[in-house]
């Protein structure tokens, strides 16, 4: 059984730049899950999606985007890059919510 | 909305020591509570869970268990080793809308030999 794979593992943009991080999901997941974790702080929920539709939101605005793919692949858009967006960004698939698996993370720089 | 309290850190301990990290919650309803590690340089793995109050979740000499009337969820270990090292995060599962997780801040622990 394969798990979360993130891509890419770093990368650094300038400031109002936007950036597309991509997520491949577990195989037999269907929910796909995104969270900003900050240096020193827990992960804080984005979004969720589920049949290629947000189903839930976190306090992020709507420079904060996202897809779901047919294929239960994710990815995360942020238009507009600001200096507070810098953070690891963990994509995590679930079933139907239940059983979460983390990818490693993609580690944005916002210089 | 839920909220989740860890004990601050870090934490420092020399190998065999008894570990406690404490954990609070704030939730509506009947949330599942989960412990999750974080080794340097990934992701979040998860380390424990309980889905019912009085549950108990282990795996790897880690124990914590759901404790409704005070609202805990805390981490125990009873003889920690280096390869422990690593953050550690309290997490609630939101049993509404989106069942999203809702983490601690995360307390990092040292394990010296």
């Amino acid at each position: 059984e394969t798990g979360v794979t993130q891509s890419p593992t770093h990368l650094i943009k300038t400031r109002g730049q936007q950036v597309t991080l991509r997520c491949s999901s577990q195989s037999g997941h269907n929910t796909v899950s995104w969270y900003q974790q900050a240096l020193g702080q827990g992960p804080q929920f984005i979004f969720q999606y589920y049949r290629e539709e947000e189903n839930g939101r976190g306090n992020f605005p709507p420079r904060f985007s996202g897809l779901q793919f047919p294929n239960y692949s994710s990815e995360l858009n942020v238009n507009a890059l600001e200096l507070d967006d810098s953070a690891l960004y963990l994509c995590a698939s679930s079933f139907y919510g239940y059983g979460y698996t983390f990818g490693s993370g993609t580690r944005l720089t916002v210089v | 909305g839920n909220s989740v309290t860890q004990m601050e850190g870090p934490v420092t301990l020399s190998e065999e020591a008894f570990l406690t990290i404490n954990c609070t919650y704030t939730a509506t309803g009947y949330p599942s509570l989960f412990w999750y590690v974080q080794y340097p340089g990934e992701g979040l793995q998860l380390l424990l869970k309980a889905t019912k109050a009085d549950d108990k979740g282990s795996n790897k000499g880690f124990e914590a268990t759901y404790r409704k009337e005070t609202t805990s969820f805390h981490l125990e270990k009873g003889s920690v080793q280096v390869s422990d090292s690593a953050v550690y995060f309290c997490a609630l599962s939101d049993v509404q809308g989106a069942q999203k997780l809702v983490f601690g801040q995360g307390t990092r622990l040292t394990i010296n030999p």
